[in-house]
């Protein structure tokens, strides 16, 4: 079974400082790993995805993500917070394959302070 | 590009009647899409997988006679929840599969609120 860890239900930074939210995962073969943003009320805004390739993946809004085979992560980061990128952040897996359902974290609250 | 819509956005209905979601891709055709449900401040639970021209397959513990799945073409899945009750007000999302790349587009969701 697969099974995805977001550790911190909320986090809070300053803008213009780094973030980072937190994402391990656990899978029996090789992972594909999604980050999406959810803003209030809203469905989910795909941000980027591992496939395979460059551990480092780049995707929207200026975020970011990289792959750590050993340790089981894709944490999603940002050089420079902004105010507007408040929201919860849901990390999800899926095997390569046939099978498409993802499995979401529990999500992370970000909140950027101004 | 990869834009999925859902109609309504919200809904209100009185106990017992039914309700039915409509799940479209806009711009890409879809022969897998799913439905997920989300309560407040949870994450996403996946009700079941709907595949064009058959039949949706559902998670344990989900009842299929209650939420009727319908993917009747490339672009278009419909949920519909047959006999609401208030314990089924949630939020439902949508999601359809690009193929490739294989990734899910989600829909902005459905509030359902049973009277």
């Amino acid at each position: 079974a697969q099974s995805v860890a977001q550790p911190e239900d909320q986090v809070n930074v300053a803008e213009g400082n780094p973030l980072t939210v937190k994402c391990t995962y656990s899978v029996s073969g090789n992972p594909y790993l999604f980050w999406y943003v959810q803003y209030p009320n809203r469905g989910l805004q795909f941000l980027l995805k591992y496939i395979t390739g460059d551990n480092l993946v780049k995707g929207s809004y200026g975020f970011e993500a990289e792959f750590n085979k050993s340790q089981t992560s894709f944490h999603l980061k940002k050089p420079s917070a902004l105010v507007s990128d408040s929201a919860l952040y849901f990390c999800a897996v899926r095997l390569s394959g046939s099978a498409r359902q993802l499995t979401f974290g529990s999500g992370t609250q970000l909140t950027v302070l101004p | 590009g990869a834009v999925v819509s859902q109609h309504p956005s919200w809904v209100i209905c009185k106990s017992g009647t039914s309700v039915k979601i409509e799940c479209r891709s806009l711009d890409f055709q879809a022969t897998t899409m799913f439905w997920y449900r989300q309560f407040p401040k949870q994450s996403l639970m996946l009700m079941a997988t709907s595949n064009e021209g058959s039949k949706a397959t559902y998670e344990q513990g989900v009842e299929k006679d209650k939420f009727l799945i319908n993917h009747a073409s490339l672009t278009l899945s419909t949920l519909t929840v047959t006999s609401a009750h208030p314990e089924d007000s949630s939020f439902y999302i949508c999601s359809a599969l690009t193929s490739p790349p294989d990734t899910q587009y989600f829909g902005p969701g459905t509030r359902l609120t049973v009277l």
